[in-house]
C-alpha cells in the first residue's frame, strides 16, 4: 500500500510558468513532509520541506502548500526555469520509534521548456 | 566534508554472483537507509538502520542482507544475484529530526 500518491507522474511547463505538483498521503502520524530534487546521475537533495503545523512553507520560488485536514500537501515552482528541470519526490516521515523513515512518492519528471 | 559515500558508482553482476555494496557516512548519524529506484516507482526501501547493531526491513528486503557494525558505515550485500535487482541503488543518512542526505547512488546491472 503505497503511503504517499504523488501526481502528476511527468510535467512539461514553459519558461516563466508555475509548476505544480501534488501529494497526497494517509498516515496521519506523519510529523514532517520534505520535497526532493533529483537531476539525472545525481542523488536526491531536500529542497524544501513543511511541518504539519503549518500551511505554508516559501523559499524564493519553492513554495509548500499543505492541507492537513484533506491530508494533502503540493510543490509550486513560480517563475520556472530551465535549470529546474530535475525529478521530484514528495515524502512524508514517521516519527517515533522508526526515526525518521521516509515514505516516497512516485516521483515526477519536470521539463521546463526555453 | 564527504557526507555520504557509496561505492561503487557502477556494477555489472552476472546471475548468482554476490556483492556488496558499501555505504559510509562522516556525520555521526545515528539512522541510515538503502534504498532502490526503479523507473516510474520513486524511491522503494529495503533495510535501514536506527544505530549501531539495530537493523530492520523496509518495503522491498528479499535478497539483500545489512549489518551495522558502526555508526560510520552500512554495507548492502546481495546474496545471489537476479536480474530483477538491476537498478539505482542510494544510502541516505539522517540525524533524529533531520533532514536526511544521500549518496551519489550505485548503478547495478545484473546480466
Amino acid at each position: 500500500q503505497q503511503q504517499v500518491k504523488q501526481s502528476p507522474q511527468s510535467l512539461i511547463v514553459q519558461k516563466g510558468g508555475i509548476s505544480i505538483i501534488n501529494c497526497a498521503y494517509e498516515n496521519t502520524a506523519f510529523d514532517y513532509f520534505p520535497w526532493y530534487q533529483q537531476f539525472p546521475g545525481k542523488g536526491p537533495a531536500l529542497l524544501i520541506a513543511i511541518r504539519p503545523d503549518v500551511s505554508e512553507k516559501k523559499e524564493g520560488r519553492f513554495t509548500i502548500s499543505f492541507n492537513k485536514s484533506a491530508k494533502q500537501f503540493s510543490l509550486h515552482i513560480m517563475d520556472s526555469q530551465p535549470g529546474d528541470s530535475a525529478t521530484y519526490f514528495c515524502a512524508g516521515r514517521s516519527g517515533g520509534s522508526t526515526l525518521g523513515r521516509l515514505y516516497f512518492g512516485r516521483g515526477t519528471q519536470l521539463t521546463v521548456w526555453p | 566534508n564527504a557526507g555520504v559515500t557509496q561505492t561503487p558508482k557502477f556494477q555489472v553482476l552476472k546471475t548468482g554472483q554476490s556483492m556488496t555494496l558499501q555505504c559510509a557516512q562522516d556525520m555521526n548519524h545515528e539512522y541510515m537507509s538503502w534504498y532502490r529506484q526503479d523507473p516510474g516507482m520513486g524511491l522503494r526501501l529495503i533495510h535501514y538502520s536506527v544505530g549501531a547493531g539495530i537493523t530492520d526491513q523496509g518495503e522491498v528486503p528479499n535478497g539483500y542482507n545489512v549489518s551495522r557494525s558502526t555508526t560510520e558505515d552500512f554495507p548492502l550485500r546481495l546474496l545471489s544475484a537476479a536480474p530483477s535487482q538491476t537498478s539505482v541503488y542510494f544510502c541516505a543518512s539522517s540525524a533524529r529530526g533531520s533532514r536526511a542526505f544521500f549518496g551519489q547512488g550505485t548503478r547495478l546491472t545484473v546480466v
